[in-house]
């Protein structure tokens, strides 16, 4: 099976613009989680969605960062407008209801 | 709240050798799930090994191994005969509960093997 994709894998930035990373999850897993690691420090939890649901934003920094998932597929993150602090390396994973979790390989963000 | 603490920042080890990599965590709730996962240097995160909180006996997967000790609330992985390709950073993770949610980490160490 397919895993999970993230794009790009690489964006470059000015402060003061917008990113939108994307996330496509493994077909059936309804539940969708997006994480982040800046400047090499902890991998931190920003939501989870159950498949168009937000069912935790707990760790979403400000509402400079706007996640959506319609129709429950693949997910989109943006940023707007972002912030030298932004950059680091953002994840997306996807299980089924219990199970393990697939991570993608990330999208590696610069605000420069 | 839940928290995971790995305390080696980095490890070298000799190839061949066996490396346990430390992990302990706190949670007040009584099911939860341990993981760990592997991110080479290319980027992505590769699952190794997962514990189940009532889970009598230890985790093992090929050369991996999860040395659970619940009482100490330790959760360390060993590999055994290491490899090159084991050079990576590894990170530690609990769930709280066993159904879908968020999975926190440890702050990661980072292993290199010495040929």
């Amino acid at each position: 099976e397919a895993g999970v994709t993230q794009f790009p894998s690489h964006s470059v930035i000015e402060k003061g613009q917008t990113v939108t990373l994307r996330c496509d999850p493994i077909s059936g897993h309804d539940n969708l989680y997006w994480y982040r690691r800046v400047m090499g420090k902890e991998i931190k939890f920003l939501l989870h969605f159950v498949k168009e649901s937000k069912q935790d934003e707990s760790g979403m920094p400000n509402n400079r960062f706007l996640a959506e998932r319609t129709g429950g597929t693949y997910s989109t993150l943006k940023v707007q407008p972002a912030e030298l602090e932004d950059s680091g390396v953002y994840f997306c994973a996807s299980s089924w209801a219990g199970g393990g979790y697939t991570f993608g390989s990330g999208t590696r963000l610069t605000v420069v | 709240a839940q928290k995971i603490t790995q305390t080696q920042p980095g490890m070298f080890v000799q190839e061949k050798e066996a490396v346990t990599l430390d992990c302990t965590y706190d949670t007040s709730d009584p099911s939860y799930g341990l993981f760990w996962y592997k991110q080479p240097s290319s980027g992505e995160m590769i699952f190794l090994i997962y514990q189940g909180s009532y889970d009598q006996q230890n985790a093992t997967e090929g050369r991996y191994s999860l040395n659970f000790q619940k009482a100490r609330k330790s959760a360390n992985l060993v590999i055994s005969a290491s490899q090159l390709g084991d050079s990576a950073m590894y990170f530690c993770a609990m769930r709280e509960g066993f159904s879908a949610s968020k999975i926190i980490f440890g702050s990661g160490t980072r292993l290199s093997i010495r040929p």
